[in-house]
């Protein structure tokens, strides 16, 4: 079964508000989440590193000031695309960082799409 | 910089045939980790199989095998017997040292009844 969940599957928000999205280990104490963005027939680019209890640390590129990460328990992550615009609309994957060296354990995914 | 790149963007199959995806990648590095990961319609990311940069042997799962060329950073994945749940968007990805994963563009695979 999934060890990592996503909350909410797919959202659709105005221009200009704030979506927060969830990740959820299931069933491990993640002190390390990733987020990762798809766009449509395009590759997972990583985001940025969600640390338990500290900063997280984003890719060359990610403004931070719009993408707020915030990783307050060993088990939730939490994305907020804040002042969304149409082009944030792409799906949002987190993942665990339980054991990188054999796997990485995906979330679902949540669908943004901003109006 | 490390890129991983896949030619081929879109693939199909007949139903029972082999298919082989091939991705190549670029990277100074000497040990490293590559997988090909799998992502049905639902989107939901799944490993297909890993390989360590360090064992020469090619690793194998089930259906699933790959031909790992170190030396031409080559990491083609064969499909065997090739099933219509194998239908999927398939990325090739490594990671290296900061547990950074890079991926690949993707193929997307279509098995034909």
């Amino acid at each position: 079964g999934a060890v990592v969940s996503q909350h909410p599957s797919w959202v659709i928000c105005k221009s200009g508000t704030s979506v927060k999205i969830e990740c959820r280990s299931l069933d491990f104490q993640a002190t390390t989440m990733f987020w990762y963005r798809q766009f449509p027939k395009q590759s997972l680019m990583l985001m940025a590193t969600s640390n338990e209890g500290s900063k997280a640390t984003y890719e060359q590129g990610v403004e931070k000031d719009k993408f707020l990460i915030n990783h307050a328990s060993l088990t939730l992550s939490t994305l907020t695309v804040t002042s969304a615009h149409p082009e944030d609309s792409s799906f949002y994957i987190c993942s665990d960082g339980r054991d990188l060296y054999n796997e990485q354990f995906f979330g679902p995914g949540t669908r943004l799409t901003v109006l | 910089a490390q890129t991983v790149t896949q030619s081929q963007p879109e693939m199909s199959v007949q139903e029972a045939e082999t298919v082989t995806l091939s991705c190549t990648y670029d990277t100074s590095e000497s040990n490293y980790y590559l997988f090909w990961y799998k992502q049905p319609p639902s989107r939901q990311m799944i490993l297909v199989i890993r390989q360590e940069a360090y064992k020469q042997q090619n690793a194998t799962e089930n259906r699933f095998s790959v031909n790992f060329q170190k030396a031409a950073k080559s990491f083609s994945l064969k499909i065997s017997d090739s099933q219509l749940g194998d239908t999927a968007m398939y990325f090739c990805a490594f990671m290296v040292g900061t547990y950074k994963y890079i991926f690949g563009t993707g193929t997307r695979l279509k098995v034909l009844a």
